[in-house]
């Protein structure tokens, strides 16, 4: 059972290049999530989507574009990457919104733009 | 708006030995929920323990415990017989149930304690 799976799992940019992260989860969640982990904020969400085909901004979603056409799969987008980008990025996935669903968690992604 | 603070950048405890880890929140909620995540340097995010405010219950999971202060807006995190494999940045997390359609219950990180354990 592989659970959450993000590729890949390091990535340096130029500024101004795009990239997608893919994830991937084989758990039949409805809810996926993207967060960016910084020194010294802890993980802030970016976008997220609590189902097939639905996507909603989080607290930090400038810069980024999410797409989730198939249910198992959250896609995150930088269309012109910027040095503030830089950072770890983790996926995750939940079955429901309810509190007592846990959140699944990705291995990361760190990603350097230059 | 509701934030979550961890004042200990970094703590060190001896293997066997018993260490805290402090966690405030602020909020005007009166329903919500909190989390312990351990991030160990791996990078997964692994839930150590959850705890829900209405329950005046401390929650216990093995050897970790917490102890949750609703009026003081306080959950901190006890780690008893430590072991090297606790060593790990340890994040606390808060979140509100939404009950509008469309909409998802969301984690609000702190900044993260980073533990190390001594053999």
């Amino acid at each position: 059972n592989a659970g959450v799976t993000q590729t890949p799992k390091f990535r340096v940019l130029k500024t101004g290049q795009s990239m997608t992260l893919l994830c991937a989860q084989d758990m039949n969640h409805e809810y996926m999530y993207w967060y960016r982990q910084d020194p010294g904020m802890g993980l802030r969400l970016i976008h997220y989507s609590v189902g097939e085909g639905t996507t909603a901004k989080g607290e930090v979603p400038d810069g980024y574009n999410v797409s989730r056409l198939k249910k198992q799969n959250f896609l995150l987008g930088l269309e012109s990457a910027a040095p503030s980008q830089t950072s770890v990025y983790f996926c995750a996935s939940s079955a429901n919104r309810g509190v007592l669903s846990p959140l699944h968690f990705g291995n990361g992604t760190r990603l350097t733009v230059t | 708006a509701q934030t979550v603070t961890q004042s200990q950048p970094e703590m060190s405890v001896q293997e066997a030995e018993t260490v805290t880890l402090s966690c405030t929140y602020d909020t005007s909620e009166n329903n919500y929920y909190l989390f312990w995540y351990k991030q160990p340097p791996s990078r997964q995010m692994i839930l150590v323990i959850r705890q829900e405010a209405y329950k005046q219950q401390n929650a216990t999971e093995n050897r970790f415990s917490v102890n949750f202060q609703k009026a003081a807006k306080s959950f901190s995190l006890k780690i008893s017989d430590s072991q090297l494999g606790d060593t790990a940045m340890y994040f606390c997390a808060f979140m509100t149930p939404v009950n509008y359609g469309g909409a998802t219950n969301k984690l609000i990180f702190g900044t993260g304690t980073l533990l190390a354990v001594q053999p």
